[in-house]
């Protein structure tokens, strides 16, 4: 069964610091996609990123970088230098990609960073 | 602006009420999905739907009902047989056409039922 786990529940970090969001995934299927979305407290989800399953490369944007490893089914998300803008919740999710093609989204329970000045 | 709406942002109604929440989007979006978020959860799916006319259950579709008349909107009933309606309702659309597609989400709607 498919499967999404963040095990960090919250994150507090001073602002400057590097914080590292984790997420474990479990899936049988060969073919996927990874999402990271953020939540600030207005509570409408952003999208963040989407990796899929043939493509391990890190990925980085600005301040953030996402480290997909397959042999460990993980898709961390690393916020370099943080900002009290950061603070939010922060859902990884995982979709199958299947006969139906329905597109569904699997999220982790979600890890809530918040950032102090 | 292109977007997903969602009214109203706050909802309360008595036990025993159904409550219909709207769900708009001008993306030209094949597919819509309403989710449910309780505090400290992820995002849980209620129903989905990728054609007018048509929607499926997600995985907590009990007590809650769907239409899709309209491609623009997707409006979600949360009748009186839902046990415990109080909650965070996420609204999202996406294109059909390839996978992985990401889903676009609206404000949300936060239902409180006394």
């Amino acid at each position: 069964a498919q499967k999404v786990t963040q095990a960090q529940t919250e994150i507090s970090v001073v602002e400057k610091e590097d914080v590292t969001l984790d997420c474990v995934y479990e899936t049988r299927d060969t073919t996927y996609y990874l999402f990271w979305y953020k939540q600030p407290p207005s509570g409408e989800l952003v999208f963040l990123i989407r990796r899929n399953s043939f493509d391990e490369q890190n990925e980085i944007s600005g301040r953030y970088s996402w480290n997909f490893q397959k042999s460990t089914s993980s898709f961390n998300f690393t916020i370099t230098a943080s900002q009290v803008v950061d603070s939010a919740v922060y859902f990884c999710a995982l979709s199958e990609v299947g006969s139906s093609n329905t597109g569904k989204l699997i999220f982790g329970q979600g890890t809530t960073l918040q950032v102090k000045p | 602006d292109g977007g997903i709406t969602q009214s109203p942002k706050y909802l309360f109604r008595k036990e025993g009420q159904n409550v219909t929440l709207s769900c708009e989007q001008n993306l030209n979006h094949d597919a819509m999905y309403w989710y449910r978020q309780d505090p400290g959860q992820g995002l849980r799916l209620i129903y989905y739907s990728q054609i007018v006319n048509d929607f499926q259950k997600g995985d907590i579709a009990e007590g809650y009902s769907v239409s899709r008349e309209k491609k623009e909107s997707f409006p979600l009933t949360v009748t009186s047989a839902q046990k415990n309606p109080t909650a965070f309702y996420l609204c999202a659309s996406s294109i059909v056409d390839s996978p992985g597609r990401e889903q676009y989400f609206g404000p949300g709607t936060r239902l409180t039922v006394t």
